[in-house]
């Protein structure tokens, strides 16, 4: 089946460096997504990417849509403790379906 | 928007037994989604509702062990039915890409 491979699985860092994440996958995606989850939560939507190419930022996070549509990266500057966390990539093969497929993850840990 | 609430946000159950999970949105949407993240792991789509029709299942789940029902726009239950230890997970319902429930802590002992 369709598969996104997420790098790295886990991150130690120290408060204040930037953070780069990334996904990539053997087929073509039409919608790139990059969620946030903290313990006891649902996943929380950071950042949606439509078009290839596509560079797009909210806040202290950026985050792109490869130019081959077959992976997407995001970078967190300045880190905080409060980005602590598990950082997942998704992926729809069309877009509006709302279907996804999810990264395995990236596990954040800042220290102070 | 859409506010999802998901109920009950954990349970611990015996094997053998069924549990069954609802979503409440606050709006009407057409199709739901349902997911389950194994410990550690990342969040596999179990099978898409819609109102009206039945349930469709990705590879690897079937109806008579995840059985799903969708009475109307705002509302959909997952069932977990002849539970084992390898059924406990997070349970998150979702209604697209952006909104989804806190998910449902099953342990099944």
């Amino acid at each position: 089946g369709q598969q996104l491979n997420q790098s790295p699985q886990s991150m130690f860092i120290q408060e204040g460096e930037d953070v780069s994440m990334n996904c990539t996958s053997s087929s073509i995606f039409n919608t790139w997504l990059w969620y946030k989850q903290e313990p006891g939560e649902g996943p929380v939507l950071l950042i949606a990417l439509y078009k290839a190419g596509e560079l797009t930022s909210n806040g202290r996070l950026t985050a792109q849509f490869g130019i081959t549509r077959k992976d997407s990266f995001l970078n967190i500057s300045a880190s905080i403790p409060s980005d602590v966390g598990i950082y997942f990539c998704a992926g729809t093969r069309i877009q509006g379906a709302q279907k996804l497929v999810f990264g395995q993850g990236t596990r954040l840990t800042i220290n102070p | 928007s859409a506010v999802i609430s998901q109920k009950p946000s954990r349970d611990i159950c015996q094997r053998g037994t069924s549990l069954t999970i609802q979503c409440q949105v606050d709006s009407q949407v057409t199709m739901m989604f349902w997911y389950r993240q194994q410990p550690g792991q990342s969040l596999t789509l179990i099978a898409t509702a819609n109102q009206g029709s039945e349930a469709t299942y990705e590879s690897g789940f079937v109806i008579d062990k995840f059985p799903i029902s969708r009475p109307n726009l705002t509302f959909s239950t997952l069932t977990v039915s002849n539970m084992s230890p390898e059924d406990s997970s997070i349970y998150l319902c979702s209604v697209g890409e952006a909104f989804f429930g806190q998910g449902t802590r099953l342990t099944v002992v």
